[in-house]
């Protein structure tokens, strides 16, 4: 079975960097999809983020403009989150999810706060 | 941007009801959409893909059905489990987006 599990710091400072590694398990990311971050905000409102592809393109969400960036290691099997200059208002629970949605980390709050 | 309408945001209803969902896009988006269900402190889980199809797992009394660009999962008979946050996301444009979220509780 696809297992994704999501890591990283739960705590960041404004105008620092957010960096989250997702680690696949049960499945070879450069066999096939798409590999996503999502995340949800304290109001609940949901927002894709963008993915890597399985072949290594991506595809981000122009609402981030140009402060995300999302990579890979094949070799370890895990994705990676980069969102730069973060505010208060990146604050949120994020989440990796792959294989068109079907599979979902368990998620991790990130505060942003000094 | 596609825009996702999801309506009711709050939906009270009692075990055995028939309850239905709805995201209107707007846009086309042919049957790009996902049904999602949260429950607190879980990651979400896909209930419903290509707007009809159940996905792996997912009950029978789910299902999801369209009508022009008004997309709805309906619970034919609601059980206790089936309280939680539903949401429905368009992928047939990017950015792919979500609806607002509709919070299925008890009546």
């Amino acid at each position: 079975e696809i297992q994704l599990q999501e890591s990283g710091p739960g705590l960041v400072k404004p105008s620092q960097s957010l960096s989250l590694t997702c680690s696949v398990t049960g499945y070879t990311i450069t066999s096939g999809y798409d590999w996503s971050w999502i995340r949800k905000f304290p109001g609940n409102k949901m927002e894709w983020m963008g993915y890597i592809s399985y072949s290594g393109s991506t595809n981000y969400n122009p609402s981030l403009k140009s402060r995300i960036s999302i990579t890979r290691d094949t070799s370890k099997n895990q994705f990676f989150l980069q969102l730069n200059s973060v505010t208060t208002e990146d604050t949120a629970t994020y989440y990796c999810a792959g294989r068109w949605f079907a599979y979902w980390g368990q998620g991790t709050l990130v505060t942003v706060s000094s | 941007d596609i825009q996702m309408t999801q309506s009711p945001s709050s939906l009270p209803a009692s075990l055995g009801d028939r309850v239905t969902i709805t995201c209107r896009a707007s846009q086309d988006i042919g049957n790009y959409l996902r049904w999602f269900q949260q429950k607190p402190g879980k990651s979400p889980r896909l209930m419903i893909y290509g707007a009809t199809n159940l996905a792996a797992g997912v009950p029978s009394r789910f299902s999801g059905s369209r009508s022009g660009s008004d997309y709805s999962l309906t619970i034919s008979s609601l059980e206790s489990e089936d309280m939680a946050d539903y949401y429905c996301l368009q992928s047939k444009e990017s950015p792919w987006t979500f609806g607002g979220g509709t919070k299925l509780e008890l009546k």
